[in-house]
Formats: structure tokens, sequence, C-alpha cells
């Protein structure tokens, strides 16, 4: 069964504009990465953020988590073409191993 | 060095036949973990492999599929009497992750996949 789900199934931006994508999850974690995906191949790790930390930075990418309210938010500031894919989070159980993914986010940046 | 790798990149087979799927993690990476990607179930994990461990079958979704990993390195992971809800793209990822550590980083380096389809 799936620990996340993504939250909007589909977003279509302009470039240059930010893109927000939020993620939900029902057990406690280890904690929550990020992934990206184009054309329905390998998965790119982009972030990882642990049960106790509540923000991270890494370049245009901003995640956030609530562990109270167990979600999570990537954005994407000034967003480029090149971002189109579909984003995933993950999860690692704090007693499992494998990643639990959400059904992602397909984002559209169009120029 | 080089990423993890898979192959065949795709592969087409008729229903009730058997078959191999490969993948050689990043080197000297211990963990392994197959998942398989489909329309209806999306990302689902399979088998985790760590070290000379026992491995974690927890996710096979039935006894037609296994997973070996030979000298701790390379793991093919066999489909028998394939049907075609077995279509999928299946995914290999590969980390450093060590057996226990559950409180370490584990960022798992993903392979480009194998598409398979099942006529």
């Amino acid at each position: 069964s799936q620990q996340g789900e993504e939250d909007p199934q589909a977003l279509s931006i302009q470039e240059g504009e930010n893109a927000t994508m939020n993620c939900s999850y029902k057990t406690s974690i280890n904690n929550l990465q990020w992934y990206r995906q184009n054309s329905g191949r390998g998965l790119v790790h982009l972030i990882l953020i642990r049960s106790n930390e509540r923000e991270k930075h890494s370049g245009r990418l901003r995640v956030t988590l609530d562990t109270s309210k167990k979600s999570s938010s990537l954005l994407i500031t000034a967003s480029r073409a090149a971002d189109t894919a579909s984003y995933f989070c993950a999860t690692v159980h704090q007693a499992g191993t494998a990643l639990i993914f959400g059904k992602g986010t397909t984002l559209s940046v169009s120029s | 060095g080089a990423g993890v790798s898979q192959s065949p990149s795709n592969k087409v087979t008729e229903k009730g036949k058997d078959v191999e799927l490969r993948c050689d993690p990043i080197s000297g990476h211990t963990a392994l973990y197959w998942y398989r990607q489909s329309l209806g179930q999306g990302l689902e994990f399979l088998i985790y492999f760590q070290g000379n461990s026992a491995p974690d079958k927890s996710g096979l979704p039935s006894d037609r599929f296994s997973a070996e990993r030979t000298g701790g390195s390379v793991s093919t992971l066999t489909i028998q009497r394939t049907q075609q809800e077995d279509s999928a793209v299946y995914l290999c990822a590969s980390s450093s992750r060590t057996s226990g550590d559950y409180s370490s980083t584990d960022t798992q380096y993903f392979g480009p996949g194998t598409r398979l389809t099942v006529l």
C-alpha cells in the first residue's frame, strides 16, 4: 500500500513561476525524500529531509516537513521548462527499509 | 563512477514465459532494492537486499517472483509464467545504507529501469 499522497496530481505553470507540491503520509517516518522522474523511467533523488528537520534548501528547491500534520511540501522557484517531470515524495518508516512512494505530481512548465 | 545500470532496457514477452531482469548497483553499495511502477499501482517496493543478510521479500506480489544477488553485487529479478498484469517498469536502486542503521540517511540511486511488456 502507498504511504504518501501528493497534491495536486497535475500542475501546469509558466516559466518563471513557482511550483508547490504537497505530500501527506500516514505513519511515523525516519525521513522524507523527494524524487523526480522524467519520461517514466529512472528516478533522480532531489532532496532528503530528516524527521527532526523542518525546512531544507537545495538550489531552487525548498522542502518543508510538518511531522505533526504528517505533511511535506516541495517548492520549486523560478521554474524552467526543464523542470517538467513527475515529482514523487517517498518516506522511510522508522522501522522500515524500502521507500514508500506517493502517486506523484506531474508538473508541466511551458515557455 | 558509473551509476546503477539495468538490462535489458525493454523486454517484450509472451504470457506464460519466464523473464530475467538484471541490475548492476553502484560499486560498494551494500543495499539493493527492486521496485516496479505500473499505471494502476504506482511505485511499489518488491524486495530488498542488504549485504549477506536474508533479503526482505515482503513486497513480492506472488511466488512467481524471485530475486537473487550473487556475490553481494549484481542482482537478477526473475518472473516465472508471466501474466499481463506483470507489465510494468521494473526499477532497481542501490544505497550505501548499512544494516540496522535506521537513523542514517538513505538516498537511493535508481537505474533507468526495464520496461516489461507481457503480450
